[in-house]
């Protein structure tokens, strides 16, 4: 069974910082990786989509990487702010491939 | 371009009562999904569908039915509404299953007192 884990589950920072959110998973058997982003009240918005041959995908200042053979992606923001206070969830197919196994996210804030 | 939509958006019912949510996509994606997520447990599936007519069972099927009778449409229903099933539902939607992006409707927030 796929189990998602997500590390730290809050994070705090000052505007303008550059960080990594840390996703690990169970199963390595997968094809791709999935960031999420969800604010207060909403539902999710899909960041990166990530396959496997790729290793890391960008998307302005988001970058994701890949590495199925230790079971983790990352998820780099560059040049926080304000604006990316929101939780960020990752997600892998799970066993099996019928739909997608979320971590509980990590819960960010940046203060400006 | 509505996307997923899912109504209603917030519910109150009593234990015993049953309820059915309504998800609507206009993107013509075959696969749908219903999760449901609570504080420190994540989203875990419910039921989903791989295309129209037909359903299957996820991580937390119990106490809940689905029927997708037209591509567009997947019902979530509740039989006798219980208090554990006091919850925030998702839906959400995929061209191309666990290959593809996943687009999720806002939620619709169910209290069951």
């Amino acid at each position: 069974k796929q189990e998602v884990t997500q590390i730290p589950a809050a994070l705090s920072v000052p505007e303008g910082e550059n960080l990594v959110l840390n996703c690990s998973f169970t199963d390595s058997a997968i094809y791709n990786l999935q960031w999420f982003r969800q604010d207060p009240g909403k539902g999710l918005t899909s960041l990166l989509l990530i396959q496997s041959s790729q290793r890391e995908q960008t998307s302005g200042r988001l970058n994701a990487s890949l590495d199925k053979s230790s079971g983790r992606s990352t998820l780099y923001i560059a040049a926080s702010q304000p604006g990316d206070s929101a939780t960020y969830l990752c997600a892998a197919p799970d066993t099996g491939r019928r739909a997608l196994t979320f971590g509980s996210g990590t819960r960010l804030q940046v203060q400006p | 371009n509505a996307g997923v939509t899912q109504t209603p958006k917030f519910r109150v019912l009593k234990t015993g009562q049953s309820m059915t949510l309504l998800c609507a996509q206009d993107m013509n994606h075959e696969y749908m999904y219903w999760y449901r997520q609570d504080p420190g447990m994540g989203l875990r599936l419910i039921h989903y569908s791989v295309g129209e007519g037909t359903t299957a069972k996820g991580e937390v099927p119990d106490g809940y039915n689905v029927s997708r009778l037209k591509k567009q449409n997947f019902l979530l229903g509740l039989e006798s509404a219980a208090p554990s099933q006091t919850s925030v539902y998702f839906c959400a939607s995929s061209l191309a299953g666990t290959s593809g992006e996943l687009f999720f409707g806002e939620g619709s927030r169910l209290t069951v007192l």
